[in-house]
């Protein structure tokens, strides 16, 4: 049971390039997430999908686009890097419904952009 | 809008003391509050929930308390250890995702 995986680890990219980041969980949960993580800004809600097949904006959605390719995996791309996008990239998944089911975490994205 | 404020950024901490975090909200009225511990480098992790008609919840030595008229959290500590050292984040669950607080580093000094 590996939890929240996330790959890559580290990325470097120049400006204007693209890249996907890639997350899968094995609990079998509904929802998924992707936020960002700054210093000084704590963690941010980019998008989440809340099921298979629905995918919602969070605090700060642009310049990334989101895939629910199926119940386990939650992809983020971003089509043109910006050097405002150099930041840790963390994926979470969770229970649905009523009971304010707990989020986990994967290891995070370190992203920089030059 | 929504805000969440931790009480600083920072907390020092003698070994054995008890330490108090706190979690501030204006212009929400959260279900459920939750606090979970970050590691450097590493990603949060699930500590405690408590419900809005909760007042207190205990797990070993943490203790957390949640004042929906205060619009305010308590996270406690007892008997601090180095191990405890980390920052600890409180996160807010209502109509909206998830929204977190900035984060509290705390360090337990031996």
């Amino acid at each position: 049971n590996a939890g929240v995986t996330q790959t890559p680890k580290f990325q470097v990219l120049k400006t204007g390039q693209s890249m996907t980041l890639q997350c899968a969980q094995d609990m079998n949960h509904n929802s998924m997430y992707w936020y960002r993580q700054d210093p000084g800004m704590g963690l941010r809600l980019i998008y989440y999908s809340a099921s298979e097949g629905t995918t919602d904006k969070g605090e700060v959605p642009n310049g990334y686009n989101v895939s629910r390719l199926n119940k386990r995996e939650f992809s983020l791309r971003l089509e043109s890097a910006a050097p405002s996008q150099t930041s840790v990239y963390f994926c979470a998944s969770s229970e649905t419904g009523t009971g304010g089911y707990e989020q986990y975490f994967g290891p995070g994205t370190r992203l920089t952009v030059t | 809008s929504q805000k969440i404020e931790q009480n600083s950024e920072a907390l020092n901490i003698q070994e054995g003391k008890t330490a108090t975090l706190t979690c501030n909200y204006t212009n929400y009225s959260p279900a459920y509050l939750q606090w979970y511990r970050q590691d450097p480098g590493r990603g949060p992790v699930f500590l405690l929930l408590i419900r809005e008609n909760e007042k207190e919840k205990r797990k070993e030595r943490l203790k957390v308390t949640f004042d929906t008229t205060l619009k305010q959290s308590l996270f406690h500590i007892t008997a601090s250890q180095p191990a405890d050292s980390a920052t600890y984040l409180c996160a807010l669950l209502g109509n909206t995702p998830l929204v977190f607080g900035k984060g509290t580093r705390l360090s337990v000094i031996a």
